[in-house]
This record gives C-alpha cells, structure tokens and sequence, in this order.
C-alpha cells in the first residue's frame, strides 16, 4: 500500500543544513498532516494542511516550516537543522468528507539524524 | 487544550492472559477517542473508534466520560497482538492529538 509515500525514508545530515522531507498521496485526501515521534513523547503535529490554500501550525512548529504545493504534496523544511530535531518524522492524510476527523493514513516515516 | 495520557509505556502479558491498556483524556468538550496500532515494521493504522463500538481484532474500548478514560480491552491477548498502542484524542479544532504510546509484549 503506497498511497502515502514519504522521501527521504533516512537521512543524516549535520548541524545548520536544510532539510526539505517530502510526501505525495495517491488516495484523494483533502488533508495532510506532518508529525513526528520521538520515543516516551509519541507522535506531535507539527502543522497541517486542510487544503491548498489553509496551512496551520501545529504543537511543535517552531523550527520547520511548509509547502503544500498541490493536494497531492506536503513538503517539510528544516531551515537550518538541529540535533534536537532528530526524530521520525510521518506524513499523514485524511479525508475531509469522512464521518469522523481521526482516521488518518500514515506514510511508513522518514528517520532524520541531525549530527 | 486537548491531552492524552498513557501512564504504562510497555506492557507484558502472557499469551492468552487478558491485557488492558490505559488511556485518560483531558478535552472539555465531547472528544472522539480512537486506537491506533503499529505493528514492527508495518505503518501506524487505526484500530478503532468510540462512535463506531466495535470489535476488532478482539479488542474493545469504551468511552467512560465520568472518569474520562478510553482503555484498550482484549480478554485473550495472543502473540501477534504484540505491538505499540496510541491513544487519540479528535476535539474541536479537528487535530489529532495523541498520546505516548504503549509497547505492548505478549509473551509465549
């Protein structure tokens, strides 16, 4: 099942580079969601989009930034990483014209390691 | 603000011994409560949902406002069940907030 493909799946890099994690969705969702997952903290949203022109912030947004740059992308940018944004990252959809507001679809992750 | 509290961060049981996983809230308002497995190496999928009360995969959970909880039932825990556990919170602002998580082990 591929229908929420995140790239990088890992990716190393060093203190003060930019990172961009993208996700692409085949299934039609109106929303995309980033969180990430940081062991005893489990999953924190970082921002969300209900659509293409609606971008929120979430509970951790400080230090990324997005691009919702059609229904179908989602992209996720470290300006400038740090080692404190190590973490596995998930995209994530649903769809707007579902009963209920908490059935999303998660990407497999993307590990980032910021040295 | 919306919170989810799941206070055992691993769990293990014996195969075939009930297992219970505890969730409480923190949500003024009237949440929607799910479950959501993740099993090694697979992606984080929904198991279930208070509003539609059912079984799956021989797991239940009711929705208790008084005491403001949402534990994950299971009367015959088997190996496969071995998994991590979130507890989710939907409120008004139609964000998904969840908790930290259970590794549950069922051991043999």
């Amino acid at each position: 099942d591929a229908d929420v493909t995140q790239t990088p799946r890992n990716r190393i890099t060093k203190t003060g580079k930019r990172i961009m994690l993208e996700c692409s969705q085949t299934k039609g969702h109106d929303r995309m969601y980033w969180y990430r997952q940081d062991p005893g903290l489990g999953l924190r949203l970082i921002y969300y989009s209900f659509d293409v022109k609606d971008i929120n912030k979430g509970e951790i947004s400080d230090g990324y930034s997005v691009s919702r740059q059609a229904q179908a992308k989602f992209s996720l940018s470290l300006e400038s990483a740090i080692p404190n944004q190590t973490a596995l990252y998930f995209c994530a959809t649903s769809n707007l014209a579902a009963p209920s507001t908490g059935e999303l679809f998660f990407g497999e992750g993307s590990r980032l390691t910021v040295l | 603000a919306q919170r989810v509290t799941q206070p055992e961060k691993l769990l293990s049981v014996f195969k075939g011994a009930p297992v219970e996983l505890k969730c409480n809230y923190s949500y003024s308002g009237s949440p929607e409560l799910f479950w959501y497995v993740q099993y090694s190496r697979q992606r984080l999928q929904l198991l279930l949902r208070h509003i539609s009360r059912e079984s799956i995969k021989g797991f239940t959970a009711d929705l208790n406002k008084g005491e403001t909880s949402f534990h994950l039932k299971k009367p015959f825990a088997q190996e496969e069940d071995s998994a991590m556990y979130y507890c989710a919170l939907s409120g008004s602002a139609r964000q998904l907030t969840f908790g930290s998580g259970t590794q549950l082990t069922v051991l043999p």
